[in-house]
């Protein structure tokens, strides 16, 4: 058990519509990363919190948002979904020290996204 | 900007042979390196890292990777491997110091044959 919990476990919808994805990092984490995974493309960055503040942003969609609330918990909503949204959607956790991210993540389960 | 490749997408191993998972990777400036390893319907946990100093770095389960600074690689290895670590295996990167964004290579499936 990493300590950093996701919600859905799984989730089906269709095209056009709109989902949010939830994080808790583990306890004391300041920081949250979101990360899709799929066949394809691999493991994708998307986004990067830290107490609350956008650091860093890697291949997320203008269709896609997040953020990162008092508690540090983390939404990933994505909308207008197509086909191509099917992934496993990944939430991971850090605490870095002095500001400085040494690079051990660590992960949720996942949420599996299908778009049908 | 860092990349990591990771030059073999599958990889097939008798049960207690030795393996090796190849991983370069480019950066002007200094690096961070770490192995994670995803277990089938699980999430991604770290391996192994190299921070600093010895350029062979222990990990769980077994696994070491060493750091060749000349030539850019991180490759994983174990000398016998066993059913249990059939999983994918993520190399990544990290500028040193910075808080920046972790950088994944595409993944390695290891597949471990009977």
């Amino acid at each position: 058990d990493s300590g950093v919990t996701q919600t859905p476990k799984h989730l089906i919808t269709a095209t056009g519509q709109r989902v949010t994805l939830r994080c808790s990092p583990r306890s004391g984490d300041l920081s949250v990363y979101w990360y899709q995974q799929s066949l394809d493309q691999g493991l994708q960055f998307l986004i990067q919190y830290y107490n609350g503040e956008e650091r860093a942003k890697g291949n997320i969609l203008e269709r896609f948002s997040a953020q990162q609330f008092p508690d540090l918990h983390s939404e990933l909503n994505l909308s207008s979904l197509e086909l191509g949204d099917s992934a496993l959607y990944f939430c991971a956790s850090s605490s870095p020290v002095g500001g400085a991210n040494t690079g051990e993540l660590f992960f949720g389960e996942g949420s599996r996204l299908t778009v049908l | 900007a860092q990349s990591v490749t990771q030059l073999d997408s599958q990889v097939p191993v008798f049960e207690e042979a030795p393996v090796e998972l190849r991983c370069n990777y480019s950066s002007s400036v200094s690096v961070y390196l770490f192995w994670y390893v995803q277990y089938p319907n699980q999430g991604l946990q770290l391996l192994l890292k190299y921070l600093s100093g010895s350029t062979l770095v222990k990990g769980i389960n077994g696994f070491e990777a060493e750091f060749n600074k000349s030539q850019t690689s991180f490759h994983l290895r174990k000398p016998s491997v066993h059913i249990s670590d059939t999983a994918e295996y993520f190399c990544a990167v990290i500028k040193m110091n910075r808080d920046d964004k972790i950088i994944f290579g595409k993944g390695t499936r290891l597949h471990i044959l009977p």
